[in-house]
């Protein structure tokens, strides 16, 4: 079965800095791959989706990489801010070894962020 | 537009206690879904429907049943609870396929079974 892998313990990152978040995913190979950002006590709010045949896509401060050979996604920020602490789920997608129609989600990276 | 909401937000229940969580969207979606979130396991999808009156299972569908008898609602069911589903459950919808169209997430129920 599918497996998805994101740091496990929390990240922390001066301001100011790039916070780089890793999703590696095995038993699959996905066409999509989105990630989250969810806050404490709140339901995850939708940041990026990048398809297979995009090596990266940017968002303001935020950019995504996609590489299917080393079964990987990178997330970056940029600038980091405290207001940027979260926890970020990624979730591949679609393509050849999937689940049912919903999302398989990682287990998400506690990001913070110190003044 | 409201989004995505749930209700109720808070719930304890009791062992062999059944309930209904409601889930409601107003951007007309066709997919909506129920998933579960604990410590240490993430989120893991319930059951999910991809238009009016179908529902499909997930990747944990066991102790639930759910309702999607009109296209804004999405209905979960404990039939009759148990201390192991304790846990905050969110519901979800999406336009499309939930491959390539992001999922607009409800603020969660959180539910305590004694």
């Amino acid at each position: 079965s599918q497996k998805i892998e994101q740091n496990s313990e929390a990240l922390n990152i001066q301001e100011g800095k790039t916070a780089t978040l890793t999703c590696n995913y095995t038993n699959y190979s996905p066409a999509y791959l989105q990630w989250y950002r969810q806050d404490p006590g709140r339901g995850p709010v939708f940041l990026l989706l990048i398809r297979e045949n995009e090596k990266e896509k940017r968002k303001e401060r935020l950019k995504v990489t996609f590489d299917t050979t080393l079964k990987q996604s990178l997330f970056h920020i940029t600038a980091s801010q405290p207001a940027d602490s979260a926890t970020y789920l990624c979730a591949p997608a679609g393509g050849s070894g999937g689940g049912a129609d919903g999302l398989t989600f990682g287990k998400g990276t506690h990001l913070i962020i110190q003044p | 537009n409201a989004g995505v909401t749930q209700t109720p937000k808070f719930r304890v229940l009791k062992t062999g206690q059944s309930m209904t969580l409601l889930c409601a969207q107003d951007m007309n979606h066709e997919y909506m879904y129920w998933y579960r979130q604990d410590p240490g396991m993430g989120l893991r999808l319930i059951h999910y429907s991809v238009g009016e009156g179908t529902t499909a299972k997930g990747e944990v569908p066991d102790g639930y049943n759910v309702s999607r008898l009109k296209k804004q609602n999405f209905l979960l069911g404990l039939e009759s609870a148990a201390p192991s589903q304790t846990s905050v459950y969110f519901c979800a919808s999406s336009p499309g396929h939930p491959s390539y169209n992001e999922q607009f997430f409800g603020p969660g129920t959180r539910l305590t079974v004694l």
